[in-house]
């Protein structure tokens, strides 16, 4: 497998559930990352991870929101009592530090709905 | 004002045409920028990165960047229907996080 994953690929859920999205990497990149999509925007950052370490989290990321790479090799993204405005798609991407200028490479993404 | 601003679309030519897609940034220490395409319900896919002043050729992509005037540009030689998309402009001032601006869509009519 050349290219990153994520599960699951479409999610419904209510208003105030718990969800748990995981994302895996491509096998060599030790950077992934968490994005935010809203239809008409850009991807917005959430937070990074370089191995297990969770190296920056950007402020949208409420406390509601936790993120987790244990052994620096797939990640856990966990939305608690989710809000309607927690619908949008949730990307993750990974990258090889000095490899591409750091490009990083998206997963096919997370569509989440709540209800 | 976002830190990464792309020019508003949609924008529409014809199939051969040139399609020339705009993005200007505010962090004058950004060291990366990269030009995604993203079609709709689809993740964002790498087109090409650009990192030093100048022009740099991929086949019928062209990137340009002129740091001094915090631009970053993308060219589409002789666009097909099958660009018809979204294009994502991303901006890293360091090892880490990608900056997005909100996109162009780009429409090619056959």
């Amino acid at each position: 497998d050349t290219g990153v994953s994520q599960n699951p690929r479409h999610k419904i859920t209510k208003r105030g559930q718990n969800v748990t999205f995981r994302c895996d990497p491509i096998s060599e990149h030790n950077r992934l990352y968490w994005y935010r999509q809203t239809l008409g925007q850009g991807p917005e950052f959430l937070t990074y991870f370089q191995n297990e370490a969770q190296l920056e989290k950007s402020r949208l990321l409420s406390d509601r929101f936790s993120a987790e790479r244990p052994k620096g090799s797939f990640s856990t993204l966990e939305i608690q009592r989710t809000e309607q405005g927690d619908s949008a798609m949730y990307l993750c991407a990974s990258s090889r530090p000095g490899h591409l200028q750091e490009t990083q490479y998206f997963g096919p993404g997370t569509r989440l709905l709540v209800l | 004002q976002k830190e990464v601003e792309q020019n508003s679309g949609p924008l529409s030519v014809p199939e051969g045409a040139i399609a020339s897609l705009n993005c200007t940034y505010s962090d004058r220490g950004s060291q990366s920028f990269f030009w995604y395409r993203q079609y709709s319900g689809k993740s964002p896919e790498l087109i090409m990165f650009i990192y030093s002043n100048g022009d740099k050729e991929d086949g019928r992509f062209t990137a340009q960047l002129n740091k001094a005037s915090q631009y970053v540009s993308l060219l589409i030689r002789d666009s097909q229907p099958s660009d018809s998309a979204t294009y994502l402009c991303a901006v890293n001032f360091n090892a880490g996080k990608s900056t997005f601006g909100d996109g162009t869509t780009l429409t090619v009519k056959p």
